[in-house]
């Protein structure tokens, strides 16, 4: 089952601009993670936070997470073609310990035009 | 370090035939987690494996199977392939000891099943 789900589904900026996409799940969550999936390949690891914590930061990232509203969202700004992917995000849920493995959303597509 | 290794890297079966996928995680992770990629049901988590041991399962039937060896290496099998098994299915390992911490995914195996 999803546990998280993105919004939107796909989002198409000009390169420069920031991309901001969002992230709900259901259940209470040990940490959130996002990731990045190009053309169908693997997918690349790119931030943690967990369920005390607001706010991370990594290079052009930018991650939230507001535990009361069970959603968290990843701004990525100055955008550039090489962002263009698809990016999921993903919970270990508290009460699986890992049972549940990492349960990921639908993701978004991202699109940057040059 | 090398990352993580997954072989092969395309498949082509037919219905009712077995497949075996094998997975090498990165040197010193003893978690390795394996998950299904599709386009209607998104990545779903299949297992994972610890020390040689299944640690959590997610909601598979049997024919989805999978094993782990003293060098942490692990393979996953399919029995009994049905048309809806094609999928994308990706290897993850991990050096965490408990939970769902940061996952470093293989670039997968592409499964078609004829």
């Amino acid at each position: 089952s999803q546990q998280g789900e993105e919004d939107p589904q796909a989002l198409s900026i000009q390169e420069g601009e920031n991309a901001t996409m969002n992230c709900s799940y259901k259940t209470s969550i040990n940490n959130l993670q996002w990731y990045r999936q190009n053309s169908g390949r693997g997918l690349v690891h790119l931030i943690l936070i967990r369920s005390n914590e607001r706010e991370k930061h990594s290079g052009r990232l930018r991650v939230t997470l507001d535990t009361s509203k069970k959603s968290s969202s990843l701004l990525i700004t100055a955008s550039r073609a090489a962002d263009t992917a698809s990016y999921f995000c993903a919970t270990d849920a508290r009460t699986g310990g890992g049972a549940d493995g990492l349960t990921f959303g639908k993701g978004t597509h991202l699109i940057i035009q040059p | 370090k090398a990352g993580v290794t997954q072989t092969p890297r395309y498949l082509i079966k037919t219905r009712g035939q077995q497949v075996t996928l094998s997975c090498s995680p990165i040197s010193g992770h003893r978690s390795v987690s394996w998950y299904q990629q599709t386009p209607g049901q998104g990545l779903q988590f299949l297992f994972e494996y610890f020390s040689e041991t299944q640690r959590n399962k997610g909601n598979f039937p049997g024919r989805f199977s999978g094993r782990q060896f003293s060098n942490s290496r692990s393979e996953m099998n399919v029995s009994t392939l049905e048309l809806g098994d094609s999928a994308l299915y990706l290897c993850a390992s991990s050096p965490a000891q408990g939970g769902m911490e940061t996952q470093y995914f293989g670039p997968g195996t592409r499964l078609l099943v004829l």
